[in-house]
């Protein structure tokens, strides 16, 4: 069993350019989240993905959009990035039947804006 | 909303100490606790977690009590090792949604020395 990954592991964007993360869910994981971890900070959820839908969605603009894929993949697109959106952007999955909080987080993409 | 807040680090011990990381949580439900640990480099991996007052999570000789009359979940272990330096994030979900969307504190840095 993979676990979840992501792709890429590092990302260097300079502002207002357009940056797409992807992430593969563990084996048997339907429903996708993504977090934003700033520096220092605790993970801040973005939203969530189910039956390629967004499920809920945290305080983030709607510079942050996602897809989900039929396979339960996922992509996180940022647009018009700025000096704030760099951080670690981790992917978690898990299925709709398990309990709170049964997350599996992949290892993150380390994105940096310039 | 809710909220979770973690005893300020970093926290520095030498091996075979006592270790208490202090977590408070305000919540508008009746949510469940989780306690994370980062490792350099890798993404959040479960620790332990508690779904109800009073309930005891346990995992590698780490243990937390669900304490809601003073809100509390804190992480405590007898002895701690030069493996268990880590970040360790103490989390909520509200019980009412499925897994995802869970709220972190920012985190407690622990270096364990030989």
């Amino acid at each position: 069993d993979a676990g979840v990954t992501q792709s890429p592991t590092h990302l260097i964007k300079t502002r207002g350019q357009q940056v797409t993360l992807r992430c593969s869910p563990k084996s048997g994981h339907d429903t996708v989240s993504w977090y934003q971890q700033a520096l220092g900070q605790g993970p801040q959820f973005i939203f969530q993905y189910y039956e390629e839908e967004e499920r809920q969605r945290g305080n983030f603009p709607d510079r942050f959009s996602g897809h989900q894929f039929p396979n339960y993949s996922s992509e996180l697109n940022v647009n018009a990035l700025l000096l704030g959106d760099s951080a670690l952007y981790l992917c978690a999955s898990s299925t709709l039947a398990g309990g709170p909080g049964e997350q599996y987080f992949g290892p993150g993409t380390r994105l940096t804006v310039t | 909303g809710d909220s979770v807040t973690q005893m300020e680090g970093p926290v520095t011990l030498s091996e075979e100490a006592f270790l208490t990381i202090n977590c408070t949580y305000t919540a508008t439900g009746y949510p469940s606790l989780f306690w994370y640990v980062q490792y350099p480099g890798e993404g959040l991996q479960l620790l332990l977690k508690a779904t109800k007052a009073d309930d005891k999570g346990s995992n590698k000789g780490f243990e937390a009590t669900y304490r809601k009359e003073t809100t509390s979940f804190h992480l405590e272990k007898g002895s701690v090792q030069v493996s268990d330096s880590a970040v360790y994030f103490c989390a909520l979900s509200d019980r009412s949604a499925n897994a995802g969307k869970s709220t972190f504190g920012d985190g407690t840095t622990l270096t364990v020395k030989p």
